[in-house]
């Protein structure tokens, strides 16, 4: 398809497991993004990829958190150790250029729901 | 810290009637501002955007007013429709950011 692909859609697991969130962005996005949705909550960033370059991982809430986009397509989320609060919507979205603000539109995913038992 | 709000957690509207959802920022180095438009179970899409240098930014039946001394915008939606029912998020963005609020939940009545 055309749009920004995410799987799983939906991912359950238990505490203390790790899980690993895939994104498959626009076809020649060069900017993308991951965000964590809270029930009742707009999209908190998490980090931003230039291509093959994380620039900025300033929102990932610990180091439990890390991100990947090792061939500046496709990119992973993997949250180990998983705590019930984990619990979310991570969202993934694209943009065409390097400019990460000034406006530029983001294509959003259909996002993974991730339940933590 | 919320630098985006939207402090009306839902609306409601018969249809053809006008839809106004609001926006309050704080940070003034925020300078474009953009509606997205989401559905249950799918990712935000993007809908209008406005540039600091405006006032207004009109697409269709969309309308969206920025106020920068009051570092205030809204959304109008003239005439509602019942498919525009859905949650809509102001985002504002800076020159290396983007910062979402929580969110309103449109509902159109036929």
């Amino acid at each position: 398809g055309a749009g920004v692909s995410q799987s799983p859609r939906y991912k359950v697991a238990k505490r203390g497991q790790d899980v690993a969130l895939r994104c498959d962005p626009i076809s020649g996005h060069v900017s993308l993004f991951w965000y964590q949705q809270a029930l009742g909550q707009g999209p908190e960033f998490l980090t931003y990829f230039q291509n093959e370059a994380q620039l900025d991982k300033s929102g990932l809430p610990s180091d439990r958190f890390f991100a990947e986009r090792p061939e500046g397509s496709v990119s992973t989320l993997k949250i180990q150790r998983t705590q019930q609060e984990d619990s979310a919507v991570y969202l993934c979205a694209s943009s065409l250029g390097p400019i990460r603000g000034r406006g530029q539109p983001q294509h959003f995913g259909d996002g993974t729901r991730l339940s933590i038992l | 810290d919320q630098q985006v709000k939207q402090n009306s957690p839902s609306l409601s509207v018969q249809e053809g009637r006008i839809s106004i959802l609001n926006c309050d920022y704080t940070n003034s180095m925020f300078d474009y501002f953009l509606w997205y438009k989401k559905y249950p179970a799918e990712g935000p899409t993007f809908l209008i955007s406005i540039s600091s240098i405006k006032d207004k930014n009109e697409d269709g039946r969309f309308t969206v007013f920025l106020n920068k001394s009051a570092k205030h915008l809204s959304l109008h939606i003239v005439p509602s429709q019942p498919g525009d029912s859905a949650v809509y998020f102001c985002a504002a963005s800076g020159p290396n950011d983007m910062r979402f609020g929580a969110g309103t939940r449109l509902t159109v009545k036929p």
